[in-house]
């Protein structure tokens, strides 16, 4: 069946960096888009960062351009988000999605990964 | 940049009523939106994409219509568990709405 498991999260101090990793399984990994969505505390949902299913092309969220970076581990069948500079309105659940290959919407979620971003 | 609406913020209504939700587009998105639902705890599920097409194991009592710049989720008759938020999102960066509550009234 189709997972998708985050983790890395963690308490961190402001402008310091954590890498989040979303692992994926029971689909093929290359034939779709992963996405990182994240949600504040009590608020509505963010669209963050996005790496296509051709592995190269990417695209950010303006507020994280320049700070966050999304890779992929085909090897692995795993995505990356690397969070650098980070600040406090980063403080977030962050969830990895998917989305078939021409497609816009987001068939499968993780559970998600908290970060907190606090001195 | 495309910016979506929704309305309204809170919907609050009993067991067994209809709850229709909107979804306004700041330019036209012909049929590129989707609807997702999110319990506490719970990451979003995919419920409505392409403005009308049910997701796979949804049940019938959802419905979503709509085209251009405006978009209804209906849920016909409201089941205990469907009290949740409810978010719009569209294909332009897969943006989303601020969300709409049903609440049990």
């Amino acid at each position: 069946q189709v997972q998708l498991v985050e983790s890395g999260g963690g308490v961190v101090q402001p402008g310091r960096s954590l890498r989040l990793s979303c692992a994926a399984s029971g689909f093929t990994f290359t034939n779709y888009g992963i996405h990182w969505v994240r949600q504040a505390p009590g608020k509505g949902l963010e669209w963050v960062a996005v790496l296509w299913s051709d592995g190269i092309n990417k695209d950010y969220v303006d507020s994280v351009k320049g700070r966050f970076t999304i890779s992929r581990d085909n090897s692995k069948n795993t995505v990356y988000l690397q969070m650098n500079s980070l600040r406090a309105e980063d403080t977030a659940v962050y969830y990895c999605a998917r989305a078939e290959r021409g497609r816009y919407f987001f068939d499968y979620w993780g559970l998600g990964t908290l970060v907190t971003v606090s001195s | 940049e495309i910016v979506l609406t929704q309305s309204p913020a809170t919907l609050s209504l009993s067991p067994g009523e209809r709850a229709t939700l909107s979804c306004r587009a700041s330019q036209s998105i012909s049929t590129y939106l989707a609807w997702y639902q999110q319990k506490p705890g719970q990451p979003p599920r995919l419920l409505i994409y392409d403005a009308s097409n049910r997701a796979t194991g949804i049940p019938a009592r959802f419905s979503g219509s709509g085209s251009g710049t405006d978009f209804t989720l209906t849920i016909s008759s409201l089941e205990p568990e469907d009290f949740a938020v409810y978010y719009c999102q569209q294909h332009s960066r897969w943006f989303f709405g601020p969300g709409t509550k049903v609440n049990i009234k």
